[in-house]
């Protein structure tokens, strides 16, 4: 069975413009989380998507925002980026939302924001 | 706050069994144990969880104190790939996976 897939892997932006990463999911799969990776505040959770409802959500201004659609792939968006947007942002899914189901990560999209 | 303490960092001699301990002194009768490790910037890979009973599965054990508040991950063979940083997480049904990493356990492994 297929992992979770991220695209792109890289990307570069500038500051004020927008960006949108996407994931899909494992087959089957229908919780879908994003995660921030950045070298000072580690990994931090954006939201989690399951049935194209977004269930959870970090504490991430507005400018982060996501959706999932109805075959479960997700994307999330990110405007007006900063340079402190800089990070390794990891999808994550499941079969279903919350414990004890086994959440798979990606291999995540790196972002640099100039 | 995470919710979990780890050491920062810790060492183990290849072949040897790894023993990382995690913290989780205020965790509820609801809230599940996961172990994940992340290899040099790729995805953190799932390892194993448990609620109260003790683990194994093909890469590890999980050994979870009586009264739940400790807990430790055992590789029982470790090998140069197993050098990682190792985080442990805990999670409750309610809050889906929103969840607090904190710094997690740098092992190395040495030949």
């Amino acid at each position: 069975k297929a992992g979770v897939t991220q695209t792109p892997r890289y990307l570069i932006k500038t500051r004020g413009q927008q960006v949108t990463l996407s994931c899909s999911p494992i087959s089957g799969h229908r919780s879908v989380s994003w995660y921030q990776q950045t070298p000072g505040q580690g990994l931090q959770f954006l939201f989690e998507y399951f049935s194209e409802t977004q269930r959870n959500k970090g504490n991430f201004p507005g400018r982060f925002s996501g959706r999932q659609f109805s075959n479960s792939r997700s994307e999330m968006n990110v405007s007006t980026l900063e340079l402190g947007d800089s990070a390794l942002y990891l999808c994550a899914s499941s079969f279903a939302t919350g414990p004890p189901e086994t959440q798979y990560f990606g291999p995540g999209t790196r972002l640099l924001v100039l | 706050d995470a919710k979990t303490t780890q050491p920062p960092s810790m060492d183990c001699a290849e072949g040897r069994a790894a023993n990382l301990p995690c913290n989780h002194s205020t965790i509820s009768g609801n809230e599940y144990v996961y172990w994940y490790r992340q290899i040099h910037s790729q995805g953190p890979q799932y390892i194993i969880h448990g609620l109260k009973n003790n683990e194994t599965n093909e890469m590890a054990s999980l050994i979870i104190t009586e009264d739940r508040k400790s807990s430790t991950l055992i590789l029982p063979h470790a090998t140069l790939r197993d050098t990682a940083v190792y985080y442990c997480i805990v999670r409750d049904y309610t809050g889906g996976f929103k969840t607090i990493f904190g710094a997690g356990t740098r092992l190395f492994v040495k030949a």
